[in-house]
């Protein structure tokens, strides 16, 4: 099966600042990749996904970029502000459908 | 309707009680899941359905068992449980389960706290 690495676990960062969260996965097959925000108490919201015949996408302050070869994927967020502390589950779909989320980072942003 | 509702939004029950959790979603979705999460951690996947039919089962115990009575309505249904169960239940759905490129929309939770 698919396994799914996530780092930092946790990340602090001044009001303004960019934050970079950054996932390794395991199966070579795995074609598509979401990121998901998850306020305390709340539902885990998809915020921006990637396919594999992509290798960078960006909506706003957020972008994604995925290296297929290395099998890496990266969260980036621009001009932090303080409601985008939250906690960050990357998140890989393997061939049969399945979603492998990785550990998580839990995300201040310090005003 | 665009959205994975639960309910309850909140459960206390003791390890004797029988209760059960209810999600519900209208966007013709095909695929219904349940999760487990603990504060911080990764939701885990419990069960899926596929076209109303059970089609992965996570090693869960049998003190949790879901039911899909039809394609909009998923439960499941707590007996026994244990105080490690406290947990939040998170249900969620995708729109085929065929499709490897599947956005996942999550409910509310059930926060279950087990005494």
């Amino acid at each position: 099966g698919e396994n799914v690495e996530q780092h930092p676990s946790t990340l602090s960062v001044q009001e303004g600042d960019s934050a970079v969260i950054k996932c390794t996965y395991s199966d070579s097959a795995s074609n598509y990749f979401p990121w998901y925000k998850q306020e305390l108490g709340k539902r885990p919201q998809l915020i921006i996904d990637i396919r594999s015949n992509v290798g960078e996408k960006k909506d706003q302050r957020i972008a994604v970029t995925l290296n297929k070869t290395a099998k890496h994927f990266s969260l980036h967020i621009t001009e932090t502000q303080p409601e985008d502390s939250a906690v960050y589950f990357c998140a890989a779909i393997s061939e049969d459908n399945q979603f492998y989320f990785g550990t998580g980072t839990s995300l201040t942003v310090i005003p | 309707d665009t959205e994975v509702t639960q309910t309850p939004k909140h459960l206390v029950m003791g390890m004797t009680n029988k209760k059960s959790l209810k999600c519900e979603q209208h966007m013709g979705h095909r695929a219904m899941y349940w999760y487990k999460q603990k504060a911080k951690k990764p939701p885990e996947l419990m069960f899926v359905y596929s076209y109303e039919k059970l089609s992965i089962n996570e090693s869960v115990p049998s003190r949790f068992s879901p039911e899909c009575p039809n394609s909009s309505l998923l439960n499941l249904h707590l007996h026994a449980l244990q105080p490690e169960d406290s947990a939040l239940y998170l249900c969620a759905s995708s729109h085929d389960p065929g499709l490897a490129t599947n956005e996942q929309f999550f409910g509310p939770g059930t926060r279950l706290t087990v005494l």
